[in-house]
């Protein structure tokens, strides 16, 4: 099993959608968590810190939940420029040193 | 933009060559990072420095080597290139934020290097 695990994708949605990621982890010692967004054959770029109470940045929702190990991103009002594949890390350790990717959900929106 | 460049962009080699990647970074950030990233895979850790002349390995460190002798720069040597490290290379950096609390922990990443062993 895999340490980081998303949900396999792809997922077509329409615009507007409301659309929503899951990503679980194995590693009870985990200490922080992001999601990244990563456009066709660019870098991955930083979306959202997921804190422990949730977190909101416009149309983005993210849930921590710590006691099932699971990380959650929700996307309301789908636009096509949300197409892209969308990344869960998990940090391991205390330090910021030790980072985890998962193999990613790919989104494509659909006029 | 972290200020992150990488190069070459992309690279085509024979097994058996030497070659060295590198990451300049210009806003003095103490931790670099390097990754690779394969299909099925995600991104997976190879080496990361926490200052100058100090390193340590990643996940997946074999067949790699780093030095980072100033600040801005964080090199990646493959001592013999391998097919097996075909691959698309990434650098970060995780600005180190004043009181360090594990939720700024934020990684920005460099736009790769794609390198083929042939």
């Amino acid at each position: 099993r895999k340490e980081v695990e998303q949900d396999p994708g792809p997922f077509n949605v329409p615009e507007g959608a409301t659309v929503a990621f899951n990503c679980t982890y194995s590693n009870s010692a985990s200490q922080s968590f992001f999601w990244y967004r990563q456009d066709c054959r660019k870098e991955p770029k930083l979306l959202m810190s997921v804190y422990s109470s949730g977190n909101e940045d416009g149309r983005f929702t993210a849930q921590l939940n710590r006691a099932s190990q699971y990380i959650s991103l929700l996307i309301r009002d789908s636009k096509l420029s949300d197409s892209a594949t969308y990344l869960c890390v998990v940090n391991r350790d205390n330090y910021g040193q030790n980072f985890v990717f998962g193999p990613g959900t790919r989104l494509s929106v659909l006029p | 933009d972290a200020g992150i460049t990488q190069s070459p962009r992309h690279k085509v080699t024979e097994t058996g060559t030497p070659v060295t990647l590198r990451c300049h970074q210009t806003e003095n950030h103490r931790y670099m990072y390097w990754y690779r990233q394969d299909p099925g895979h995600g991104l997976r850790l190879i080496h990361y420095s926490y200052g100058v002349k100090d390193t340590d390995k990643g996940e997946v460190s074999d067949g790699y080597s780093v030095s980072r002798s100033k600040t801005e720069d964080f090199l990646l040597t493959l001592e013999s290139a391998t097919s097996s490290q075909t691959s698309v290379y990434f650098c970060a950096v995780r600005p180190q934020r004043g009181s360090e609390v594990q939720s700024s922990y934020e990684q920005y990443f460099g736009p790769g290097t794609r390198l083929t062993v042939t």
